[in-house]
């Protein structure tokens, strides 16, 4: 069975800082680029970040220079260490794979909350 | 970067009813373009590949056309079980963004 598991969310002030850890199993994580999406209530779906399976990361203009994709394919798992968070941030972040050009695998979803 | 214009942004139909949703791209993503179901509190569904092919499971009242610009997502009868908002989405060089449109949320009238 496929699982994506996200974690690290939370409530965090404004300029702070976090890091959400998405963990894989049930494919081959090595072979799927992975991404960060996030939705914020009552908005629709908007692109963060991805890395590809050679490494090579891009971000959304809105969150280049403050988020940093990685991963770690030992562990079967992507990091998305965000700093200088702004309000403008609060959202669910997902994770999700993708081999070819369809998002095909998907995490449940956690919660960053930027607020004072 | 290319940009997708989503339309409408919502509708509401009665059961049985025939539904379309189009997607316009910025420029010409030959077949690149995908359509996703998201029900409320849950992570999207991919429903349709590639501008026009079914995912697997997924129930044949739903159908995607198009390519280049101009594309269209229908719902041949609407079920009670298709209350969602639907998106399409664009991709291009691979493993760059993955754009999504705005959504459309369909509600039962």
């Amino acid at each position: 069975e496929v699982q994506l598991v996200e974690s690290g969310g939370g409530l965090v002030q404004p300029g702070g800082s976090l890091r959400l850890s998405c963990a894989a199993s049930g494919f081959t994580f090595s072979s799927y680029d992975m991404h960060w999406v996030r939705q914020a209530t009552g908005k629709g779906l908007e692109w963060v970040s991805v890395i590809g399976t050679a490494g090579d990361t891009y971000y959304a203009g809105s969150v280049k220079g403050r988020f940093t994709i990685s991963r770690e394919n030992a562990k079967n798992s992507v990091y998305l260490q965000m700093n200088s968070l702004r309000t403008g941030d609060t959202a669910v972040y997902y994770c999700a794979g993708a081999v070819t050009g369809s998002f095909d695998y998907w995490g449940q979803g956690t919660l960053v909350t930027v607020s004072s | 970067d290319i940009q997708m214009t989503q339309s409408p942004s919502s509708l509401s139909a009665s059961v049985g009813d025939r539904v379309t949703i189009t997607c316009q791209a910025s420029q010409d993503i030959s077949n690149y373009l995908n359509w996703y179901q998201q029900k409320p509190g849950k992570a999207p569904k991919l429903l349709i590949y590639d501008a026009s092919n079914l995912e697997t499971g997924v129930p044949s009242r739903f159908s995607g056309s198009g390519s280049g610009t101009d594309f269209t997502f229908t719902i041949s009868s609407l079920q009670p079980e298709d209350i969602a908002t639907y998106y399409c989405q664009q991709y291009d060089n691979l493993p760059r963004p993955l754009i999504f449109g705005g959504g459309t949320k369909v509600e039962i009238k």
